[in-house]
Parts: structure tokens; C-alpha cells; sequence
């Protein structure tokens, strides 16, 4: 059975960092793209950063909003992708979920998300 | 970005009734549209990918249509279990969400 856990949420201020982990099991991590999509409290759905398998170079892209401060990673003897999140703003506030990526492209499995909460 | 606009917001409806979900994009994205389930507390859950292909385990009643820039999400007889707030989702260019319905019990 197919597990994602994120952890690493938290309340934190504006400015500081925060590094969110994903911890995978029930499938092939290391051949697998994963992503980052946040939603803000009452909101909808932002997909923030994809990270391809190491065969596709592990080539990472961002959405506009978090270009330049926040960093997706993955160190595939884990199992685990990472966001490393810098100069947080309040409307960062967010769950923050992880996903796979599937056959098609579409964001199939979710973790249960973790919370970040970003205010002084 | 392509932009992915769901109408109408809210579907107020009675159980065993039909709900008519609509998602239009900005610009065409093909056939590349998938829809989500999202429950309270609950992370979102895919039932339609690809326009109209149904998920593994995702019940009959669920259907989509549509390609170019039209799709519908249709949900035949609506179970108390089907009461949830419904995104699109595109993957032709990144990776966009409509801002979604809710379907909630009249």
C-alpha cells in the first residue's frame, strides 16, 4: 500500500525557513516524480514544485509565486522528498501536501499534508 | 498559465439527484484535465483522468466529458458519501487547479 507522510510543518515567522520531509513507502520511489501542492486555509489547490526521477536528470520546476525561495529535493535512498522553504511570507501559510506523479502526469497519491503556519 | 475556471461555485442538490460540474481553461489543454474529490480534512483524491477516464476503484456515476477548453464532471445520484468540494485539474502546461465546486446537500 502506496504511503506518503509529510512532516516538518509548524509555526514559524516572517522571513525564517522551514524544510518540510516526505517520507514514501509501497512503491518504486527512486523511478517516481513527485511534487509539492499547498492549500491555503479555506482555499483551493497550488501545485508549487515537481521533481523528476534521477533517469530524467532530476530535473526540478517551480510555480512563479515560490521561484527562487523554495527548493524541492529528493535523496532517493530515503525514500523521502524534501521542500526546503527560505524568506516565508504569511500567505505562505498552507497545508502543505506531497504527491506522486503518475503514468499520465496527474498528481495520483497525497500525503495527509502538514501544516505551516507563517505569522509573527 | 493556463487558468482553470469551475462554475458554479456551489451545487446545492438532494441526494439522488444529477450534479452538472463544469471546468473551463483558459486556453486549450487537449484532452490533459483530471478531477479531484476533496473531503474535509481529507487530502484530495483523483476520480477522472485524461477527461473522461475513470480511476481505479472510482464508481460508474462519476463521468467526465469534454476536450479543448469545455469539461463537465457529471455525478449520477448523488450519495450522501458524494457531498465534497470537486477541483480540475490541467497538465498540459505545469500543473493547474480550478478553484472548485462545492456540492452540498440542499
Amino acid at each position: 500500500e502506496v504511503h506518503l507522510v509529510e512532516s516538518g510543518g509548524g509555526l514559524v515567522k516572517p522571513g525564517r525557513s522551514l524544510r518540510l520531509s516526505c517520507e514514501t513507502s509501497g512503491f518504486t520511489f527512486n523511478i517516481a516524480w513527485m511534487t509539492w501542492v499547498r492549500q491555503a486555509p479555506g482555499k483551493g489547490l497550488e501545485c508549487l514544485a515537481r521533481i523528476k526521477d534521477i533517469t530524467s536528470g532530476g530535473a526540478t520546476d517551480y510555480a512563479a509565486p515560490v521561484k527562487g525561495r523554495f527548493t524541492i529535493s529528493r535523496d532517493d535512498s530515503k525514500n523521502t522528498v524534501y521542500l526546503q522553504m527560505n524568506s516565508l511570507q504569511t500567505d505562505d501559510t498552507a497545508v502543505y501536501y506531497c504527491t506522486t506523479l503518475d503514468g499520465y502526469g496527474y498528481t495520483r497519491r497525497w500525503g495527509q499534508g502538514t501544516l505551516v503556519t507563517v505569522s509573527s | 498559465e493556463i487558468v482553470l475556471t469551475q462554475y458554479p461555485a456551489t451545487l446545492s442538490l438532494s441526494p439522488g439527484e444529477r450534479a452538472t460540474l463544469s471546468c473551463r481553461a483558459s486556453q486549450s489543454v487537449g484532452t490533459y484535465l483530471a478531477w479531484f474529490q476533496q473531503k474535509p480534512g481529507q487530502a484530495p483524491s483523483l476520480l477522472i483522468h485524461d477527461a473522461s477516464i475513470r480511476a481505479t476503484g472510482i464508481p460508474a456515476r462519476f463521468s467526465g466529458s469534454g476536450s479543448g477548453t469545455d469539461f463537465t464532471l457529471t455525478i449520477d445520484s448523488l450519495g450522501p458519501e458524494d457531498f465534497a468540494v470537486y477541483y480540475c485539474q490541467q497538465r498540459y502546461s505545469w500543473l493547474t487547479f480550478g478553484g472548485g465546486t462545492k456540492v452540498e446537500i440542499k
